[in-house]
C-alpha cells in the first residue's frame, strides 16, 4: 500500500536561512510525487511534482525538490525562506493506475524574523 | 492554472440536518473529482471519488449513505453530509481533474460546524 511520512511535525528556520522539509514514500512501483503548501484557512496549492526525467524538479516560489529512488525519498528545498513562506507543507505520493493521492500528515513551517 | 471553487466556504448546522458543499471546477471540465476530509491539524483523507455520470467510488471506512456524492455535469460535484452530527465536524475539501490532466487541482475548502 502506498504511504509517505513526513517525519518532521514542526520545522523553524529564520527568514533568509536555507529549508529542506523530508519527505519517504512507500509505493510498489515509480510513483507520481507532490509537493503542495496550505497556508491558514486555504486550499492546497501545488508547489511542484516529479512524474519522470529529471530527478530534481523545480516549483513555484523558488521551491525545489529531488526525487531519491535509492532513498525513497522526495525531499523538498529553498535556499533563502521568506516570511511568507510559514506555511502547511504536505508531500504526497500518487498511483499511476488510477489518480488517488496519499497524503502526508504534513511539516508546519515556522519562520523566525 | 486551473480554478476550483467551493461553496459554502464555511457553514454551521444543527445536528441531525443535511447540508450539501458543492465543488466547481470554473475553467476546465473535471472529468474525476475527489473529496476529502482534513481534520483539525491532521492530514487530508480521501473520501471518495467520483466520475462524472458514473456513482462515486468511497474509500474504506467512509458511510456512502453519510456522505451522498453527486457528479452529475463536468463542472460540478456535490457533497451532501447527511443527518450531520458533531463529529462530522471537518474541512472538507474537494479537487478535480480534467481528462488529459496529470495534475489535480484543489478547490478552497470548506469549513463545516455541527453543533
Amino acid at each position: 500500500a502506498q504511504s509517505v511520512t513526513q517525519p518532521d511535525i514542526h520545522i523553524t528556520v529564520s527568514e533568509g536561512a536555507s529549508l529542506e522539509l523530508r519527505c519517504n514514500y512507500s509505493y510498489g512501483a515509480t510513483p507520481y510525487l507532490f509537493w503542495y503548501v496550505q497556508s491558514p484557512g486555504q486550499g492546497l496549492q501545488l508547489l511542484l511534482k516529479y512524474f519522470s526525467g529529471d530527478t530534481l524538479v523545480q516549483g513555484i516560489k523558488g521551491f525545489e525538490a529531488e526525487f531519491k529512488r535509492s532513498q525513497s525519498s522526495f525531499n523538498l528545498r529553498k535556499p533563502s525562506v521568506h516570511w511568507s513562506d510559514a506555511a502547511e507543507y504536505f508531500c504526497a505520493v500518487g498511483a499511476r493506475r488510477d489518480d488517488k493521492i496519499i497524503f502526508g500528515k504534513g511539516t508546519r513551517l515556522h519562520i523566525l524574523p | 492554472g486551473a480554478v476550483v471553487s467551493q461553496h459554502p466556504s464555511r457553514v454551521i448546522c444543527k445536528s441531525g440536518t443535511s447540508v450539501k458543499i458543492e465543488c466547481r471546477s470554473l475553467d476546465f471540465q473535471a472529468t474525476t473529482m475527489f473529496w476529502y476530509r482534513q481534520f483539525p491539524k491532521k492530514s487530508l483523507m480521501l473520501m471518495a471519488t467520483s466520475n462524472e455520470g458514473s456513482k462515486a467510488t468511497y474509500e474504506q471506512g467512509v458511510e456512502k449513505d453519510k456522505f451522498l456524492i453527486n457528479h452529475a455535469s463536468l463542472t460540478l460535484s456535490t457533497l451532501t453530509v447527511t443527518s450531520a452530527h458533531p463529529e462530522d465536524s471537518s474541512f472538507y475539501i474537494c479537487s478535480a481533474k480534467g481528462l488529459a490532466a496529470e495534475t489535480q487541482y484543489f478547490g478552497p475548502g470548506t469549513r463545516l460546524l455541527v453543533l
